[in-house]
């Protein structure tokens, strides 16, 4: 199993350009979400899923979209590049709510 | 609202001694899930050790060891005989309820002296 897979690793973006970030699981996980991890915090909560079609937005969804066709994808979608979304993002999954979330490796956006 | 503090931005230990990371939480919830993540400069999330509150045991996974005050909402990590591969960075989670996600504290930078 790859578990939870991210691309692209980096990705430089001028401002106003748009994006999406890449988010696959072959664990058939019900659960996935999407975080941002800034400098000195932790990780937030950016938008989630509970299964195929279903979404909801968490802590900081602003200026992001998502969606869910399969079980396996969750792509993050980036609708106009800010500097403000300068972060490292995580892809996660779980099998059940409240279990343990296993994190794909991350990908470093830096906005100009 | 549920919380997650790490007070020690920073812990430095021996090689081969032990050292202890704090963490404590706030939450209305009386069943949940408590877990320690370890992030090295690779920057992968890591689990380290899961603790459900229901259970009084201690969780124990190799040299990582927990210590769980489900009162006192307190839910410290153990290493022990660590390694230079520990130095990273710790984070402690708390399952934050309805949408699944992991709260996080900020994070306890561990440095490993040989």
């Amino acid at each position: 199993n790859a578990g939870v897979t991210q691309t692209p690793k980096f990705q430089v973006l001028k401002t106003g350009q748009s994006m999406t970030l890449q988010c696959a699981q072959d664990m058939n996980h019900e659960y996935m979400s999407w975080y941002r991890q800034d400098p000195g915090m932790g990780l937030r909560l950016i938008h989630y899923s509970v299964g195929a079609g279903i979404t909801d937005q968490g802590e900081v969804p602003n200026g992001y979209n998502v969606s869910r066709s399969t079980t396996e994808d969750f792509p993050l979608r980036l609708l106009s590049a800010a500097p403000s979304q300068t972060s490292v993002y995580f892809c996660a999954s779980s099998y059940l709510l409240g279990l343990e979330q296993y994190f794909g490796p991350g990908t470093r956006l830096t906005v100009t | 609202a549920q919380t997650v503090t790490q007070s020690q931005p920073e812990m430095s230990v021996q090689e081969a001694e032990t050292v202890t990371l704090s963490c404590t939480y706030d939450t209305s919830e009386s069943d949940y899930y408590l877990f320690w993540y370890k992030q090295p400069p690779s920057r992968q999330m890591i689990l380290v050790i899961r603790q459900e509150a229901y259970k009084q045991q201690n969780a124990t996974e190799n040299r990582f060891s927990v210590n769980f005050q489900k009162a006192a909402k307190s839910f410290s990590l153990k290493i022990s005989d660590s390694q230079l591969g520990d130095a990273a960075m710790y984070f402690c989670a708390h399952y934050g309820g309805s949408q699944g996600n992991l709260i996080f504290g900020k994070g306890t930078k561990l440095s490993v002296k040989p």
